[in-house]
């Protein structure tokens, strides 16, 4: 139980361009779902909370505009990277929260997303 | 602010030595703590959780680790290492800040298991 899925695992685009990241639970319903960045050797970043039907946090230094998350479903969450450039390469990877309440939350990750941007 | 510290960037063990992971928090608040593993090319797994109760947590493959509240550390522990533990090993609090909650990872500690 508690699998989460990303789609697609990795995908190269010229600069400039927009990418979508779907981020889906299988088993189960997650009204939280977080995504992350990792650089190379490094640790996980939170960049955003998604929750269902509400807009995404950001966390700070993470611009909004450039980073579009939608939580349409208790299932499934998008991350778009707009406009993207060279330094927006990395590995993102989102995580889906069981509905235990708050504080006794676990978060299940995805296998992640390798972006490229030429 | 919120942090977690793990000491040990990298470690490299024979197989069948002891494992022990170091994991250091600072939280002021009641924590959850988590065990997280990265195998080479995979996903992150949840190794072992604390959420309440008996501070040993045993998890999957033989792993467990010790809540020290006095300490506030969380250290990882195998008795005894195979190869196939070989991966990234990442602690991680589970912390109520800026109105909700959320994880907090430490830098991870890069285990290479030698045959």
């Amino acid at each position: 139980g508690a699998v989460v899925s990303q789609h697609p695992s990795w995908v190269i685009c010229k600069s400039g361009t927009s990418v979508k990241i779907e981020c889906r639970s299988l088993d189960f319903q997650a009204t939280t779902m977080f995504w992350y960045r990792q650089f190379p050797k490094q640790s996980l970043m939170l960049m955003a909370t998604s929750n269902e039907g509400s807009k995404a946090t950001y966390e700070q230094g993470v611009e909004k505009d450039k980073f579009l998350i939608n939580h349409a479903s208790l299932t499934l969450s998008t991350l778009t990277v707009t406009s993207a450039h060279p330094e927006d390469s990395s590995f993102y990877i989102c995580s889906a929260q069981t509905p235990s309440g708050g504080f006794t939350n676990t978060q299940y990750f995805g296998p992640g997303t390798r972006l490229t941007v030429l | 602010a919120q942090s977690v510290s793990q000491h040990n960037h990298h470690v490299i063990l024979s197989e069948a030595a002891s494992l022990e992971l170091g994991c250091n928090y600072s939280y002021g608040g009641t924590v959850n703590l988590f065990w997280y593993v990265q195998y080479p090319g995979q996903h992150l797994q949840l190794l072992l959780k604390y959420f309440s109760g008996d501070p040993l947590v045993k998890g999957i493959k033989g792993f467990e680790a010790e809540f020290i509240k006095s300490k506030f550390s969380f250290n990882l522990r195998k008795p005894s290492v195979q190869w196939s533990d070989t991966a990234e090993y990442f602690c991680a609090v589970n912390a109520f800040t800026s109105g909700t909650y959320k994880y907090i990872f430490g830098t991870g500690t890069r285990l290479k298991v030698l045959a």
